[in-house]
């Protein structure tokens, strides 16, 4: 959906490095959301935001760090890149006050070597 | 937590043929999505659907909340609805969790 943009939208990177992975909403929601995807699985949820003060852990949150600056802006970081990390990341947005149907964007494929 | 299970894990369809996708989920859901990934890593929204029966072309969908589980219908398929169709629950702590997903081959 290209009201959800994300940015690299490729990233190679070296064990130890920090990361930050960032998404930009232009729909105008309130509800923002990072997901991990592995090869041949589902996404799994990492952090979720419900506005700027309300940030929540997902399923897996070790390891990963947030920060919504503003509505549209929803950043990931990854302190400390690991092999295992190594994944498919989409940002998602949802408008609560209507359907909260989620909307992604395009993905950002990490590799850490 | 809440288990998400989808059937068939894998598919192979002629082209033109019918199929039928099912989600099935261990607790009480606020909502279900359906979500279509293309080959290109694109995640689509397909159904918004937490009760009921949606049409939308050659596809559609229903849920039965009572019975936890939801079913997408794709008719007269097509080469373009290859890939992997994902379920989606909202839990009603406002977790979502995905569904392991069915890959769909649809052939010439």
């Amino acid at each position: 959906d290209a009201d959800v943009t994300q940015t690299p939208r490729n990233r190679i990177t070296k064990t130890g490095k920090r990361i930050m992975l960032e998404c930009s909403q232009t729909k105008g929601h309130d509800r923002m959301y990072w997901y991990r995807q592995d090869p041949g699985l589902g996404l799994r949820l990492i952090y979720y935001s419900f506005d700027v003060k309300d940030i929540n852990k997902g399923e897996i949150s070790d390891g990963y760090s947030v920060s919504r600056q503003a509505q549209a802006k929803f950043s990931l970081s990854l302190e400390s890149a690991i092999p295992n990390q190594t994944a498919l990341y989409f940002c998602a947005t949802s408008d609560f006050k209507r359907t909260d149907t989620q909307y992604f964007g395009p993905g950002t494929r990490l590799t850490v070597l | 937590g809440i288990q998400v299970e989808q059937s068939p894990p894998d598919l192979i369809l002629q082209e033109g043929a019918n199929s039928t996708l099912r989600c099935n989920f261990s607790d009480s859901v606020n909502n279900l999505q359906w979500f279509h990934q293309n080959p290109w890593g694109q995640l689509i929204n397909l159904f918004y659907i937490p009760s009921g029966t949606k049409q939308n072309g050659r596809l559609s969908a229903t849920t039965v909340a009572t019975e936890r589980y939801s079913l997408l219908y794709i008719s007269s398929s097509q080469t373009t609805d290859s890939g992997v169709y994902f379920c989606a629950v909202k839990t009603s702590y406002d977790k979502v969790i995905f569904g392991p997903g069915t890959s769909l081959s649809v052939i010439p």
